[in-house]
């Protein structure tokens, strides 16, 4: 069945860092990629998708570029800010959309 | 249009009672999701509706659970006869049918059982 597998945390880094949070995925046909953020005591909340092979999704100075021949969409942020701090999850939906799979997180913690 | 809206945000309850919780859809949202969440783990997909029809449960939602959403607005998630390991974040989306549109979250509804 599909999955996604999410580099492990947490990831702590000071601010103005570049970050790199791992996601591959396992998926039949062409699903579509997510990347959700949950703020302390917040809920889920999109930041950013890509719908098909080579799409560059973007929000917020995050990016994740769909990589079909890798199967992974790894998130990017040339320089964080202290306000990223949360918990980062990958995720996936099959070909008609609908319910999401998620990976297993990654919670980043960024220091002044 | 407030969002997903979770009714209550916190249960405790006693092993073994019986647990209802609620959630309201962003109103012109055709689709509406279950999802169960453990710490440090992702969100687990339970069950879907569109409109009012349950599409799909997943083989790990056991028969003590079951989920209504019977005029395709409002739904329902209860759980019978309470475990311990039930104990989790249960979380709401919805979204429109059509593509792969965004799913907007609820804050959830925090259950411990004792």
């Amino acid at each position: 069945g599909n999955s996604v597998t999410q580099m492990e945390g947490p990831v702590t880094l000071s601010e103005e860092a570049f970050l790199t949070i791992n996601c591959t995925y396992t998926a039949t046909g062409y699903p579509s990629l997510f990347w959700y953020v949950q703020y302390p005591g917040e809920g889920l909340q999109l930041l950013l998708k890509a719908t098909k092979a080579d799409d560059k999704g973007s929000n917020k100075g995050f990016e994740a570029t769909y990589r079909k021949e890798t199967t992974s969409f790894h998130l990017e942020k040339g320089s964080v800010q202290v306000s990223d701090s949360a918990v980062y999850f990958c995720a996936l939906t099959g070909n008609q959309g609908g319910k999401l799979i998620f990976g297993q997180g990654t919670e980043l913690s960024v220091k002044p | 249009d407030t969002g997903v809206s979770q009714d209550p945000r916190h249960k405790i309850t006693k092993r073994g009672q019986n647990v209802t919780f609620r959630c309201d859809p962003i109103s012109e949202h055709n689709r509406l999701y279950w999802y169960r969440q453990t710490l440090g783990q992702g969100p687990e997909f339970l069950t879907y509706f569109q409109n009012e029809a349950q599409l799909e449960k997943s083989r790990l939602l056991s028969d003590r659970f079951s989920a209504e959403r019977p005029k395709g607005s409002f739904s329902t998630l209860e759980i019978q006869r309470t475990e311990q390991g039930d104990s989790a974040m249960y979380l709401c989306a919805s979204s429109l049918a059509q593509g792969h549109t965004e799913a907007f979250f609820g804050q959830g509804t925090r259950l411990t059982v004792v």
